[in-house]
């Protein structure tokens, strides 16, 4: 069963603004990560926030993690037209491979 | 730079038709997965495996099996093809059962199953 439930399903922004994805998650985590997808390729890693962590910042990225509520949420800020990509959160990873959400699709319109 | 490779990016085959699909890493990662990934359903594990020759099933092994011989590869089989296995299929692998490992994903292959 998929453990992280990304919201929205899809969003669209204008070049420039900032986007905001959440993921909610239903079991207790030792970490969650957000991983890019381009449409049709792999999944590249973003960013990994550990359990202990509320907030993780890389590059234009920022990530929050709110244990008690079993959320986190993912902000790109000043969008660009190459941000344009579905994301994924997932927890796990350990030598049982993870467990993804069905992923937020964001458009980026110039 | 990582890499994790996979044979094909686009296959194409009958229904009945055994198929292998490989994947390679050249990190010396411990651990391999497989994943198919379709619409609505997000990326679900297949089977991943820990170690040479070891194997663990997923969340969705019905219909596949995996050999592992060497540790840089990981193959994942098909015996006998069928259309609800039309999918894409993703590749990853990560270094020792660390719980704060990232995994490093091929490129793909998209399976079309006639």
């Amino acid at each position: 069963s998929q453990q992280g439930e990304e919201d929205p399903q899809a969003l669209s922004i204008q070049e420039g603004e900032n986007a905001t994805m959440n993921c909610s998650y239903k079991t207790s985590i030792n970490n969650l990560q957000w991983y890019r997808q381009n449409s049709g390729r792999g999944l590249v890693h973003l960013i990994l926030i550990r359990s202990n962590e509320r907030e993780k910042h890389s590059g234009r990225l920022r990530v929050t993690l709110d244990t008690s509520k079993k959320s986190s949420s993912l902000l790109i800020t000043a969008s660009r037209a190459a941000d344009t990509a579905s994301y994924f959160c997932a927890s796990g990873g350990g030598a049982d491979g993870l467990t993804f959400g069905k992923g937020t699709h964001l458009i980026i319109q110039p | 730079d990582v890499k994790v490779t996979q044979s094909s990016r686009y296959l194409v085959k009958r229904t009945g038709e055994k198929v292998f699909l490989e994947c390679v890493q050249d990190m010396d990662h411990e651990n391999m997965f497989w994943y198919r990934q379709d619409p609505g359903l997000g990326l679900r594990l297949i089977y991943f495996s820990y170690d040479v020759k070891m194997k663990e099933k997923g969340d969705i092994p019905e219909g596949y099996s995996v050999s592992r011989e060497k540790k840089e590869r990981f193959s994942l089989i098909l015996e006998s093809a069928s259309t609800n296995q039309t999918s894409m299929y993703l590749c990853a692998s990560t270094k020792l059962a660390g719980l704060h490992n990232e995994q490093f994903f091929g490129p793909g292959t998209r399976l079309t199953v006639l």
